[in-house]
């Protein structure tokens, strides 16, 4: 299993639908999730930090489970600017303690007029 | 404003040259990363520093080395450039374990 692993896409969606991307990871001890964004040619920006409670920023709505090892990210309401690669980020862990983060290969979403 | 810096943003490079990418932060992060970017692979780890005066390889080293002389800077070296160096490479900074990565701009190095 790879250590993060998400549906390359892409995703082509109407403006105004909800998208829903999903995201798994190998390490069960892993404590550290996020999801960032890149848009064509720039450099990854946080978009947001993933929660075990779930957590929600506008439009946004992150969810952890841990049980599954799984993370998902909901976009409602989706705008042309939403257009991007959005990455799932998980920090490696190993010899007791945390390490870097594991960047996913990202999902393509495009958001059409 | 603070973030980081990467210098030059592009560069095409001769096989066999060295080059040395340059990266800065002004947000007194403990954690710097070098990573390269190709199109079906993803952010792969070069190295990194958890704190100035260490350093370590992350996934893919061979071929590039950096030092950590202070918290500010974290330069990536090149020693002898060949072509399947041509990537984009992003430094990246944090303040520690459990927080997230703040990149730079990336520098786009194309190696002929």
């Amino acid at each position: 299993r790879k250590e993060v692993e998400q549906d390359p896409g892409p995703f082509n969606v109407p403006e105004g639908a909800t998208v829903a991307f999903n995201c798994t990871y190998s390490n069960s001890a892993s404590q550290s999730f996020f999801w960032y964004r890149q848009d064509c040619r720039k450099e990854p920006k946080l978009l947001m930090s993933v929660y075990s409670s779930g957590n929600e920023d506008g439009r946004f709505t992150a969810q952890l489970n841990r049980a599954s090892q799984y993370i998902s990210l909901l976009i409602r309401d989706s705008k042309l600017s939403d257009s991007a690669t959005y990455l799932c980020v998980v920090n490696r862990w190993y010899g007791g303690s945390q390490g870097n983060l594991i960047f996913g290969k990202g999902t393509k979403l495009s958001v059409k007029p | 404003i603070a973030g980081i810096t990467q210098a030059p943003t592009s560069q095409i490079l001769a096989a066999g040259r060295r080059m040395t990418l340059r990266c800065t932060q002004d947000m007194r992060h403990n954690a710097m990363y070098w990573y390269r970017q190709d199109l079906g692979l993803g952010l792969r780890l070069i190295h990194y520093s958890n704190t100035a005066g260490t350093t370590g390889k992350g996934e893919v080293p061979d071929g590039y080395s950096v030092s950590r002389a202070n918290t500010d800077d974290f330069p990536l070296t090149l020693a002898s450039a060949v072509p399947s160096q041509t990537s984009v490479y992003f430094c990246a900074s944090s303040a520690g374990i459990g927080y997230g990565y703040t990149f730079g701009s990336g520098t786009r190095l194309t190696v002929v």
